[in-house]
């Protein structure tokens, strides 16, 4: 079946660090790929997403680019804000058809000191 | 985003009792959905509507039911609570359905439920 899988948290950095969330998916056929954030008492918004294979999806400084060889989508920017601190979801859904629901990661916490 | 609105935002509850959560939405999307959050497992998803009175049981549906009445409140209800539905609830819209997977979906606030 379908399933996502993401690092561990919480990852912890000072602010401008480089941050690196990894994530790698088991899937049939061509899903396409997601990365949500998740801020403290909030509800999730989508942050970037890649249809295809080599896609790379952008936003906020955040990018993370479609690997079909590795099966990964990981998740990177390259300065970290106190303000980048939350829950960071991967996420897929399938383009077989039937069950195109969204599925999740288990989410990474990402905590930023000053 | 004022598009979907969960209520009530937070509840306790005692073993036993049936409680009801209710989704709203403005944006007139077909498709709704309700998961559930729980540290360790991410988001997994209860049930999902694709029309009004139109409803399918997610990965983990057991003690939950569903209705959709209009296509602006989706309603879950867990018909005797117990402590192992203690979770913080989401639900989300999608304009588009499953064949249109490129479209992500937007979420409420989420309701936190305790259940002593």
């Amino acid at each position: 079946g379908n399933s996502v899988t993401q690092m561990e948290g919480p990852v912890t950095l000072s602010e401008e660090a480089f941050l690196t969330i990894n994530c790698t998916y088991t899937a049939t056929g061509y899903p396409s790929l997601f990365w949500y954030v998740q801020y403290p008492g909030e509800g999730l918004q989508l942050l970037l997403k890649a249809t295809k294979a080599d896609d790379k999806g952008s936003n906020k400084g955040f990018e993370a680019t479609y690997r079909k060889e590795t099966t990964s989508f990981h998740l990177e920017k390259g300065s970290v804000q106190v303000s980048d601190s939350a829950v960071y979801f991967c996420a897929l859904r399938p383009t077989t058809t039937g069950w195109g629901k969204l599925q999740f990661g288990a989410g990474t916490q990402v905590v930023v000191t000053p | 985003d004022a598009g979907i609105t969960q209520s009530p935002r937070h509840k306790v509850t005692e073993t036993g009792t049936p409680v009801t959560l209710r989704c709203h939405q403005t944006e007139n999307h077909r498709y709704m959905y309700w998961y559930r959050q729980d540290p360790g497992h991410g988001l997994r998803l209860i049930h999902y509507s694709y029309g009004v009175k139109d409803t399918d049981k997610g990965e983990v549906s057991d003690g939950y039911s569903v209705s959709r009445s209009k296509t602006e409140d989706f309603l879950l209800t867990l018909e005797s609570a117990t402590s192992s539905q203690t979770s913080v609830y989401f639900c989300a819209i999608s304009e588009v359905g499953d064949r249109e997977a490129t479209y992500g979906y937007t979420f409420g606030s989420g309701t936190r439920l305790t259940v002593v």
